[in-house]
């Protein structure tokens, strides 16, 4: 356990829903990242804040997809109208500052979109 | 853009064997690299990790050695365990804020 948790682990939806997954950070990390992982795949980026700010949004967020970081402190990814081709792993990652580099994973949100 | 390529698997060992996992990578400027592993049903964990060119990134008996003249960063461990068996993941860092950019695994069994 990283410290990292993300809510809800699993969730099965229709297309066509939408949806919001949720990442509480380990306490007083400032950066936070969002990634995707399909099956037998890396994670792809994203995302990512610092702080409160979104500052380096991927070409893979089409526009169905927003991320907030209220605060700097949890964050919220929601998925509007999903389409089969978003099931996958979303995954949550946080750090200290820059120069640590390390990132702490949670456990991920599994999405399968029906 | 940045890339990185690791070996086809599965690998399927024994116990006590020797493990070799190649890693290469493609990225401009000087990344750092990172070995993550996911055991079942748990996220991803940093394993090693290293910064700079000829840096060796040890951990739990498994090593890498940053290598810049091959662009790679193969991991190796002397001697596997069952509890070894994961989904192991080369990585860089090197672009803007930190992001990761993954390969896309190599998943490890290892019998007894």
């Amino acid at each position: 356990d990283t410290g990292v948790s993300q809510d809800p682990r699993h969730k099965i939806t229709k297309r066509g829903q939408n949806v919001t997954f949720r990442c509480d950070p380990i306490s007083e990390h400032n950066r936070l990242y969002w990634y995707r992982q399909t099956l037998g795949q890396g994670p792809e980026f994203l995302t990512y804040f610092q702080n409160e700010a979104q500052l380096e949004k991927s070409r893979l967020l089409s526009d169905r997809f927003s991320a907030e970081r209220p605060k700097g402190s949890f964050s919220t990814l929601e998925i509007q109208r999903t389409e089969q081709g978003d099931s996958a792993m979303y995954l949550c990652a946080t750090g200290w500052s820059l120069m640590q580099e390390t990132q702490y994973f949670g456990p991920g949100t599994r999405l399968l979109v029906l | 853009g940045n890339s990185v390529t690791q070996m086809e698997g599965p690998v399927t060992l024994s116990e006590e064997a020797f493990l070799t996992i190649n890693c290469t990578y493609t990225a401009t400027g000087y990344p750092s690299l990172f070995w993550y592993v996911q055991y079942p049903g748990e996220g991803l964990q940093l394993l090693l990790k290293a910064t700079k060119a000829d840096d060796k990134g040890s951990n739990k008996g498994f090593e890498a050695t940053y290598r810049k003249e091959t662009t790679s960063f193969h991991l190796e461990k002397g001697s596997v365990q069952v509890s070894d068996s994961a989904v192991y993941f080369c990585a860089l860092s090197g672009t803007s804020y930190g992001k990761l950019t993954f390969g896309q695994g190599t998943i490890l069994t290892v019998h007894p």
